[in-house]
């Protein structure tokens, strides 16, 4: 069974501070690897996505894959109170199409 | 430029009913997706379509629930004598051609009473 695992949280940073999420996954025939964050009572939210082991940069968001341990973070600097969400990883095993395995997210709340 | 869209945003329907949810993708998006989300649980995905062919229907739940795309556009997931376990929010997703990353509508809360 593949299966997407983050920790539920709730984590707690300070603004400004950097928030870590992170995120395992069970198949090694992962190709994809995407964040979204989830406001509320709303729908998803890409955020970013990586493909390539190593690190992607998009503002104040980093993504990093490291294909060998099986394992995908997102770093977010200067961490502002509109970032307090739940932040979802998703895994496509296989193929640029089909379709993504989820995480049940993590719950991120920053203190003003 | 005009993001996915569902309708309804709310639907409560009796158990037993037949209930039908829309969606529109961004135009120009040949590959959508039909997920729900149940109340503390992640996306369970429910089907997926290429064009008006649905490659993988694996995660269907039950021989109730079904979806069609006409046109390569609209797509209808309908849910027939509606159970309670169904109340959820189902969210559309839609990619562009080729593309790896997927764009979601607001969803659809669903509840069966």
């Amino acid at each position: 069974q593949k299966e997407v695992e983050q920790n539920s949280g709730p984590l707690s940073v300070p603004e400004g501070a950097i928030a870590s999420l992170n995120c395992t996954y069970s198949d090694r025939g992962s190709q994809s690897f995407f964040w979204y964050r989830q406001y509320s009572g709303k729908s998803p939210e890409l955020i970013m996505f990586i493909y390539s082991n190593g690190d992607k940069e998009d503002g104040r968001f980093t993504a990093q894959l490291n294909k060998a341990s099986q394992y995908v973070s997102l770093l977010i600097r200067d961490s502002q109170p509109s970032d307090s969400a739940t932040y979802l990883c998703a895994v496509r095993y296989g193929g640029s199409q089909g379709n993504l395995i989820f995480g049940k997210g993590t719950k991120l709340s920053v203190k003003p | 430029g005009a993001g996915v869209s569902q309708s309804p945003s709310n639907k409560v329907t009796e158990k037993g009913k037949d209930v039908e949810l829309r969606c529109d993708p961004i135009s120009g998006h040949t590959a959508l997706y039909w997920y729900r989300q149940s109340l503390g649980q992640g996306l369970e995905f429910l089907i997926y379509f290429q064009g008006n062919s649905a490659p993988d229907k694996s995660g269907l739940p039950s021989d109730r629930f079904s979806a069609e795309r006409t046109g390569g556009s609209v797509s209808t997931l309908t849910i027939q004598r509606t159970q309670q376990e169904d109340s959820a929010v189902y969210l559309c997703a839609s990619s562009p051609p080729g593309a790896r990353e997927q764009y979601f509508g607001p969803g659809t809360r669903l509840t069966v009473t």
